[in-house]
């Protein structure tokens, strides 16, 4: 069973602080997933990514893969309140896309 | 278009009894997932079908059963339930072959307490 690690597990912070979550696995992923589930909720995707070292922004969120495609990590600038979630990562090991291996999840909480 | 749907939302069962989660999707998606979700755990793989006609163990299958009905539904059975499998159940889709590779559309959850 493949293992994909979060960090930090809980982050609480005020609105308009930075803050960077981290994925990390021992084996190589085709593709890796951030997810965000806000509670009573399905896990809803933020965005994939493919290619070592690339980079995807999403507004305030900024997405980095890996050089060697073991590691993820999600850059949120000068967060808000409507932040605030869980987040997932969830990587490829097959290949073919056919199933996700999730991480721990990082639990986000934005204040006032 | 209510991409995925399970029933029940909420059940509350005696251990040893048995019941079947529903799953509904109607985006044409050709596989299926069936996850449990425990604090601190993620989410964690019970079964999962890639297409019509076939289903596959996943990290935790134990206790569980599931049926790929057809290409629209996907049902999870708990033969004889456990204080263990109390958790939140997810459905997920997905248009396997297609981009972005491997996104699934999650459904609410159904929270299953087993007492």
């Amino acid at each position: 069973t493949q293992l994909l690690e979060q960090s930090p597990q809980f982050l609480s912070i005020q609105e308009g602080e930075n803050l960077t979550v981290y994925c990390n696995s021992s084996s190589v992923f085709s593709s890796l997933q951030w997810y965000r589930q806000e509670p009573g909720e399905g896990p809803v995707l933020l965005v994939t990514v493919v290619t070592g070292g690339e980079v995807k922004k999403l507004k305030r969120l900024t997405f980095q893969f890996g050089d060697a495609r073991k590691d993820s990590s999600l850059h949120i600038t000068a967060a808000q309140p409507g932040d605030t979630g869980l987040y997932l990562c969830a990587g490829d090991y097959t290949g073919t896309a056919s199933k996700l291996t999730f991480g721990t999840g990082t639990r986000l909480q934005v204040t006032l | 278009n209510a991409g995925v749907t399970q029933t029940p939302k909420f059940q509350v069962l005696k251990t040893g009894q048995s019941m079947t989660l529903q799953c509904a999707q109607d985006m044409n998606h050709n596989s299926m997932y069936w996850y449990r979700q425990d604090p601190g755990m993620g989410l964690r793989l019970i079964y999962y079908s890639a297409s019509e006609g076939t289903t596959d163990k996943g990290e935790v299958p134990n206790g569980y059963n599931v049926s790929r009905l057809n290409k629209r539904e996907f049902s999870l059975r708990l033969e004889s339930a456990a204080p263990s499998q109390t958790s939140v159940y997810f459905c997920a889709s997905s248009p396997l072959g297609q981009v972005p590779l491997g996104w699934q559309y999650f459904g609410p959850g159904t929270r299953l307490t087993v007492t």
